[in-house]
């Protein structure tokens, strides 16, 4: 399987900061890595595909970039609603998500 | 606007067999592959497998010998068996629709409500 691991696994933040979340694969999977926002009781929402294209809906101040082992979603200017968990998914092989980064108030 | 409406039995004794069943409206089967999804509470994500139209099917490997994925194209719906469940199993499971874009990228676009499983005896 291919193992994916995402940085930090939390982070405080205040609205109008720039959020960064890394996640790398165990090996490579081109660009087939999306990046999912899932905020509680809620089933996750599909932010950005083949690592940076952004879903249609979705703000433009979430972006993707990578490609190979090692991907960066990028908030610019955090929104009261961004606080929530984010997911990395490659989608290259047997599918398998990052563990999540939950994104907290400060 | 597509749909997806999972229902199924939420209570479980250990060793009986998880039954989960999704219905897809407002959208065809073709194209896409059909999904499920468990998060544990307060946990993250863990996808156990999925299914084409066609009936071919991928699992996790983890999962693999106790899981079965079945679809039926004349009912739009799909459905998730796993067996021999223990307290380890306990979940909120999704299904979800895996789109193909054109770039033959592969992501989840719709999701299920969702159906928390517990397991108890």
């Amino acid at each position: 399987d291919i193992q994916m691991t995402q940085s930090p696994s939390s982070l405080s933040a205040s609205v109008g900061d720039r959020v960064i979340i890394t996640c790398r694969a165990s090996q490579s999977v081109s660009r087939y890595l999306s990046w999912y926002q899932q905020k509680p009781g809620q089933a996750p929402n599909l932010l950005i595909y083949a690592a940076s294209s952004l879903q249609s809906g979705v703000p433009s101040r979430f972006s993707g970039s990578g490609s190979g082992t090692d991907f960066t979603l990028t908030i610019t200017s955090l929104q009261p609603e961004d606080f929530a968990t984010y997911y990395c998914q490659q989608t290259y092989s047997t599918r398998t998500f990052g563990q999540g980064t939950k994104v907290e108030i400060e | 606007q597509v749909q997806l409406q999972q229902w199924g039995a939420g209570l479980l004794k250990p060793s009986e067999t998880l039954s989960l069943t999704c219905g897809v409206y407002g959208d065809s089967f073709s194209i896409y592959y059909w999904t499920w999804i468990r998060q544990p509470p307060g946990k993250g994500l863990e996808w156990i497998g999925e299914i084409n139209q066609s009936g071919s099917t991928n699992y996790n490997p983890s999962l693999k010998s106790r899981v079965t994925i079945s679809i039926d194209t004349s009912k739009n719906q799909f459905s998730l068996k796993l067996s021999f469940v223990t307290a380890a199993d306990m979940a909120m499971y999704y299904c979800a629709r895996e789109r193909v874009g054109s770039g033959k990228y592969y992501e989840i676009d719709y999701w299920g409500q969702g159906t928390l499983v517990t397991v108890s005896s």
